[in-house]
């Protein structure tokens, strides 16, 4: 099956920095990569995805990158406000199981 | 259109009784999806289900967990005996039957074994 390795498991930034949270995943049929977002206490809430037809998706301040090749895809986090500060969870699927397998979470502290 | 409605939102359980969790999917939506989160970790798979059917049960403990999606009615996930280490927060998703793969959680349910 499906293994997401997500890297740092933690990852605290000055406000107004970047951020970058990477994940590998092993399944070569994998297309389809989601990012959520989950505050403390909450659901995990979708942010932005990624199909495999393409290398990059940006959304405001928010951008993800997929390198199909080396099978790893990254969330980028530009101008980090204190209302980013959350885990963040990647994940991946394909077509034929449909269901997300997660990694494990960055705990993202932007200081004010 | 409301969101994944899940119910109850917290529930306490002595070791040994019954936990019944509830899920009612997104209008619209025939996919659910059931996922475990312990303290301070990740969210595991565990069971995805269409209405009437199991599709993929390979995350769910061999013993005392169950989950249905009757043809009305809501999705429910049983645990039975529960046990201290059950505790955690089961989050149920639920998606379109085409549109893509695309899934939205519900608020969760907070299992406190006591």
């Amino acid at each position: 099956g499906e293994n997401v390795e997500q890297h740092p498991s933690t990852l605290s930034v000055q406000e107004g920095d970047s951020a970058v949270i990477k994940c590998t995943y092993s399944d070569s049929a994998s297309n389809y990569f989601p990012w959520y977002k989950q505050e403390l206490g909450k659901r995990p809430q979708l942010i932005i995805d990624i199909r495999s037809n393409v290398g990059e998706k940006k959304d405001q301040r928010i951008a993800v990158t997929l390198n199909k090749t080396a099978k790893h895809f990254s969330l980028h986090i530009t101008e980090t406000q204190p209302e980013d500060s959350a885990v963040y969870f990647c994940a991946a699927s394909n077509n034929a199981g449909n269901m997300l397998t997660f990694g494990g979470g960055t705990r993202l502290m932007v200081k004010p | 259109n409301a969101g994944v409605m899940q119910n109850p939102r917290h529930l306490v359980r002595r070791r040994g009784q019954e936990a019944r969790l509830r899920c009612s999917p997104m209008k619209g939506h025939s996919h659910v999806y059931w996922y475990r989160q312990l303290p301070e970790e990740g969210l595991k798979f565990m069971v995805y289900l269409q209405k009437e059917n199991i599709i993929d049960e390979s995350g769910m403990p061999k013993e005392r967990f169950s989950a249905e999606f009757p043809k009305e009615g809501p999705s429910i996930l049983r645990i039975q005996q529960v046990v201290r280490g059950d505790s955690a927060a089961y989050f149920c998703a639920s998606r379109p039957r085409t549109g893509g793969n695309t899934i939205y959680f519900g608020e969760g349910s907070w299992l406190t074994v006591v």
